[in-house]
């Protein structure tokens, strides 16, 4: 089936430290997103990819890094600069061109202890 | 970054009740989208606008592009227990791969 999954589902992790989140898409998409989603908000762009070794910076972007060595995969480091990185973080992939929409994974649900 | 302006919050309704939220912007949008997410779930895409004035069904579902192309709404008709979840709007400004502006969400509540 195609889709777009996110790995791990949960995570936890020690204040101070990075973690990076997985997203992997075999939809054949060119373009990747990450969102952050916190309670009754709506979802904020953190990074977006538009083509392998190439992103850019969304509208959240301090304290996190990303890296596009393959079209299918998209992943995402939380470090320990990002100061409230307990949240719900999806991933998205769409393709490129004036009419797309995008389409998410399931949902990494991240909280630091 | 801007979200968009998504209302109302929250819907408390009855079953068989029909349903309309819409969302508003101070910018243009090429594309206005709708998702349904339930808990700890990814968005599920529902219905995709593309050009102003364009009204599009998906069952019971209608969603509207405004003229303006800063506002767009969803209607939802006859609900059913399952439509329950948070409906967002999203709008895309480019016609490239730049990211979708969310709006807060109406949280929607089906009343037994």
């Amino acid at each position: 089936d195609g889709g777009i999954t996110q790995s791990p589902k949960y995570l936890f992790r020690k204040e101070g430290q990075n973690v990076t989140l997985s997203c992997e898409q075999n939809l054949n998409h060119d373009a990747m997103y990450w969102y952050r989603q916190d309670p009754g908000q709506g979802l904020r762009l953190i990074y977006y990819s538009q083509i392998v070794n190439d992103f850019q910076k969304g509208d959240i972007a301090e304290g996190y890094s990303v890296s596009r060595e393959k079209k299918e995969s998209f992943p995402l480091t939380v470090t320990s600069a990002q100061k409230n990185p307990t949240a719900f973080y999806l991933c998205a992939s769409s393709i490129v061109g004036a009419a797309t929409e995008a389409f998410f994974g399931q949902g990494t649900r991240l909280t630091v202890v | 970054g801007q979200q968009l302006n998504q209302s109302p919050q929250s819907m408390f309704i009855q079953e068989g009740e029909d349903v309309s939220m819409n969302c508003t912007s101070s910018s243009i949008f090429n594309t206005w989208l709708w998702y349904k997410q339930d808990p700890g779930e990814g968005p599920v895409l529902l219905i995709a606008l593309y050009k102003a004035g364009e009204l599009t069904s998906n069952g019971r579902l209608t969603a509207q592009f405004g003229i303006t192309r800063k506002d767009s709404f969803l209607n939802i008709s006859a609900s059913i227990p399952s439509d329950v979840g948070i409906y967002f709007c999203a709008g895309r400004r480019g016609g490239g791969a730049d990211g979708l502006t969310f709006g807060k969400g109406t949280h929607l509540i089906i009343q037994p």
